[in-house]
């Protein structure tokens, strides 16, 4: 099945700080990833939206200043948050989209757990 | 997309066949149902997805209601690996690449205790 990885797995930075989390597909072309964060005990909300080539698409209530996302080729995109505070402590997951799959899944990365000091 | 209701929780014993059961009341005809689940601290995982048939895979089997208003999905012989928050989904399956969003629930927390 289709991969993605994430890197780093863990972070943990100083508060006003900058840290970014990159999100691969090891072994499909994707023209689309996802960013989602997970605070404890709640479920995946979705941040924003990133087409490879083009500006991502953020959620409502998501800073788009604050969590710039880039996707400049079909296997890799990054997610920074910038000047990130204690409340920005959260699992960061992206997944991504196979443009050959008929059945267009989503694939998961293992997530990024961000720990701000 | 359609809302999904999931029980909160559920308990199964190690080896049994475990049932979580989804309702959809709302869906649309176009409207899938997805099966995802997250081991605690991971990305969430693919199970099985089915239209209006019931379907089976390596990992669990689907069974949709003839009305399509709630499935359950089955795992057959539960392990303790199988501890983990299952999330049922409906989706529409779109074609010429337009985006789409997967709205995740709470989910149920089934515990798989031996």
């Amino acid at each position: 099945g289709a991969v993605v990885s994430q890197h780093p797995s863990r972070v943990i930075c100083k508060s006003g700080t900058s840290v970014k989390i990159e999100c691969r597909s090891l072994d499909f072309q994707a023209t689309t990833m996802f960013w989602y964060r997970q605070f404890p005990k709640k479920s995946l909300m979705l941040m924003a939206t990133s087409n490879e080539g083009s500006k991502a698409t953020y959620e409502q209530g998501v800073e788009k200043d604050k969590f710039l996302i880039n996707h400049a080729s079909l296997t890799l995109s990054t997610l920074t948050v910038t000047s990130a505070h204690p409340e920005d402590s959260s699992f960061y997951i992206c997944s991504a989209r196979d443009i050959r799959d008929l059945q267009d899944e989503q694939f998961f990365g293992p997530g990024t757990r961000l720990t701000v000091l | 997309d359609a809302k999904t209701t999931q029980p909160p929780s559920m308990d199964c014993a190690e080896g049994r066949a475990a049932n979580l059961p989804c309702n959809h009341s709302t869906i649309s005809g176009n409207e899938y149902v997805y099966w995802y689940r997250q081991i605690h601290s991971q990305g969430p995982q693919y199970i099985i997805h089915g239209l209006k048939n019931n379907e089976t895979n390596e990992m669990a089997s689907l069974i949709i209601t003839e009305d399509r208003k709630s499935s359950t999905l089955i795992l057959p012989h539960a392990t303790l690996r199988d501890t983990a928050v299952y999330y049922c989904i409906v989706r529409v399956i779109l074609s010429g690449g337009s985006n789409y969003k997967l709205t995740f629930g709470k989910g149920t927390l089934l515990t798989v205790n031996p």
